[in-house]
């Protein structure tokens, strides 16, 4: 079975500064995808970012880039720019491949707080 | 943008009574899914479901839930006799090739 690893609970960054968060996973497949969540408070589940394993083209959208290791199993979320509205739970998360029908297998998070 | 729409946002029930969740998934997807998030956990699998069947299941879905697709656009969980431990977001789901939505979630607290 897949799992997914955040060794972070809690991260803080200064408005403006770039933080990165960390994120680990272990799966014997070679196709599958990788996705980071953002909960805001109001606890809804929102894709930031999605990073497909067959390409080794780092995904970006924005100021949010990831740093995908593949042979290490890490996916590292990078946020440019912090702002307010950044501060939320960010859920990192893994599915397979093999269709379009899998689920999705989280980790636990990480709670960014955001310095003015 | 398409969107995944569940009903209600939030619901209060008594301990041993029976609630549905609701869902519309997007109309073009074929899987659709239920999630649980008990409050300052893990998102957590409950059930995938396609082509009118379930396709898995996790160990937390146990006889006391179950999921139906009632008609062409809603899709449905029960939970037959709710327990305080059952109080979470429950999340809504479908998947196509290409695209993976959540809904906003419905908050279930158990009194």
């Amino acid at each position: 079975a897949q799992t997914v690893t955040q060794s972070q609970p809690e991260m803080s960054v200064q408005e403006a500064e770039t933080v990165t968060l960390s994120c680990t996973y272990d799966t014997s497949e070679s196709d599958y995808y990788l996705f980071w969540y953002k909960q805001p408070p109001s606890r809804q589940m929102i894709l930031v970012i999605r990073q497909e394993a067959y390409k080794q083209q780092n995904a970006t959208e924005n100021r949010f880039s990831v740093n995908f290791q593949k042979a290490a199993k890490s996916f590292s979320l990078k946020i440019s720019d912090s702002q307010l509205g950044d501060a939320a739970m960010y859920f990192c998360a893994y599915r397979s491949g093999e269709s379009s029908g899998d689920k999705l297998t989280f980790g636990t998070g990480t709670r960014l707080a955001v310095r003015p | 943008e398409p969107e995944v729409t569940q009903t209600p946002s939030h619901q209060v029930t008594q301990m041993g009574q029976e609630v549905i969740l609701r869902c519309v998934p997007i109309s073009n997807h074929l899987y659709f899914y239920w999630y649980r998030q008990i409050l300052g956990q893990k998102v957590e699998f409950l059930v995938s479901f396609y082509n009118n069947e379930i396709s898995e299941k996790s160990e937390i879905f146990d006889d006391q839930f179950s999921v139906e697709r009632p008609d062409g656009s809603n899709f449905t969980l029960k939970i037959r006799s709710t327990k305080l431990e059952d109080s979470a977001m429950y999340f809504c789901a479908s998947s196509g090739w290409g695209g993976y939505t959540f809904g906003s979630g419905t908050r279930l607290t158990v009194v």
